[in-house]
């Protein structure tokens, strides 16, 4: 199986940052990268496809970058209804999830 | 609208059965793959399962093979996991999800539903 990193686990910021969330591949997964929002008791929302494709209706702030083994999600200018968790998901074969990176506010 | 809406989930004794539902409306179920994905208690996402648009191919995370069986009947709109011989460890909220594709290359999960939690416990 293909292993999935996001480290930190927690990361603390203030509206208005740029927040940059770092997502690992143990091997080469090429583009076949996706991530995920989820706030507390809601499911997941699908924001990136294909490591760097916006998912419609996702605003513009959130982008995605890398190809191999990093990526990047990168919030430009982050707002409050942004405090959430971030997963990253590989698609290359079985898919697995990093094991997220919870953004708080400072 | 596009919606997925799980059913099933419930309290369990360990060692028994329950069959998860996801009835999906608002598109065209019969040319999607579809997953299964939990998620513990104070924990991360895990792939289940998933299956084909016809229900020819399948394929289970390690944690459940040879216990949990995925299905669907097109003709209902609706995705299936059956759950035999549950453990402790099975306790999370269940989601299914719709998979989409970029081209013919990435797939990823699109659209959730809110999830049915399952807990296995004595």
């Amino acid at each position: 199986d293909i292993q999935m990193t996001q480290s930190p686990s927690s990361l603390s910021a203030s509206v208005g940052d740029r927040v940059t969330i770092p997502c690992r591949a143990s091997q080469n997964i090429d583009n076949y990268l996706n991530w995920y929002q989820q706030k507390p008791g809601m499911a997941p929302k699908l924001l990136i496809f294909a490591a760097s494709t916006l998912q419609s209706g996702v605003p513009s702030r959130f982008s995605g970058s890398g190809s191999g083994t990093d990526f990047t999600l990168t919030i430009s200018s982050l707002q409050p209804e942004d405090f959430a968790t971030y997963y990253c998901q590989q698609s290359h074969s079985t898919p697995t999830f990093g094991g997220g990176t919870k953004v708080e506010i400072k | 609208q596009v919606q997925l809406v799980e059913s099933g989930g419930g309290v369990v004794q360990p060692g028994r059965s329950l069959r998860l539902s996801c009835a999906a409306s608002g598109f065209n179920f019969n040319i999607y793959g579809m997953y299964w994905v939990r998620q513990a208690p104070g924990k991360g996402l895990e792939w289940v399962a998933v299956i084909s648009y016809d229900g020819s191919d399948k394929n289970y995370g390690d944690s459940v093979k040879g216990r949990f069986t995925v299905s669907r009947d097109n003709s209902k709109n609706t995705l299936y996991l059956q759950m035999n011989s549950l453990r402790a460890e099975d306790t999370a909220v269940y989601y299914c999800a719709r998979e989409n594709y970029y081209g013919s290359g990435p797939h990823y999960m699109d659209v959730w539903g809110k999830g049915t939690t399952v807990t296995v416990s004595s």
